[in-house]
């Protein structure tokens, strides 16, 4: 189906282990963004990438490693999880050349670390 | 920096009523973009509008109708005649541009306005 898809939709990890959220997008968008949300902070930015192998960081960028390797395609890596980064995760594309500024969102992961 | 401001955390109404969800931005851009989402207890957040920094025209789009004011830096959202349907946590959201048309594009979100709709 075409669209923004992320996975896994829910994942339980423990304490110091590597995890990987995989965004999958079909619309050929340049830019593709990784926000987390959490209570009392909303969604914030953790790194956003304007096109394949150019990334950068956002707000929240500490702990966590992207990477993209292909326009389509925009993993995030929590190099060693840390119960603060318990969040729900959503993934986000966009195509500003074509004048749609706004972003599309996947279904969001929610992770929790234990 | 970029700011938003969602004053209303919560906002409860009765079905049917009208109710108004106020936005305050804060930017150094002469260029950018406005947005409202809208996040409903599913957990998806669904693209509601845009509005760039230069189109001040207020728009109506069947229930929903969106209200910006550069002068005060707002960009309020009203829905009419209320529906349960309309229970959601809404944000608001400022892109940024920079005058070269570049610019990350990353999105600064309020908070949130939580809307409960009662039956």
């Amino acid at each position: 189906d075409a669209g923004i898809t992320q996975s896994p939709r829910y994942k339980i990890t423990e304490t110091g282990r590597q995890v990987t959220l995989m965004c999958h997008q079909t619309w050929s968008h340049s830019y593709m963004f990784w926000y987390r949300q959490d209570l009392g902070h909303g969604l914030r930015l953790i790194y956003y990438s304007a096109a394949a192998d150019i990334t950068d960081k956002g707000e929240v960028p500490d702990g966590y490693v992207v990477s993209r390797s292909k326009t389509e395609n925009f993993p995030l890596t929590l190099e060693s999880a840390t119960r603060s980064q318990t969040s729900v995760y959503f993934c986000a594309s966009s195509e500003p050349a074509r004048g749609d500024t706004e972003a599309f969102f996947g279904q969001g992961t929610r992770l929790t670390v234990v | 920096a970029q700011k938003v401001t969602q004053a209303q955390t919560e906002i409860s109404v009765v079905e049917k009523e009208d109710v108004t969800l106020d936005c305050v931005y804060e930017t150094r851009d002469t260029t950018y973009y406005l947005f409202w989402y809208k996040q409903p207890p599913s957990g998806e957040l669904v693209f509601l509008i845009r509005r760039n920094s230069f189109d001040e025209q207020n728009e109506i789009s069947g229930r929903y109708s969106w209200n910006f004011q550069k002068s005060t830096s707002s960009f309020n959202f009203t829905i009419t005649a209320s529906q349960v349907v309309d229970s959601a946590v809404y944000f608001c959201a400022l892109s940024d541009v920079w005058d070269s048309g570049a610019g990350s594009y990353q999105l600064t979100f309020g908070k949130g306005t939580k809307l409960s709709v009662i039956p």
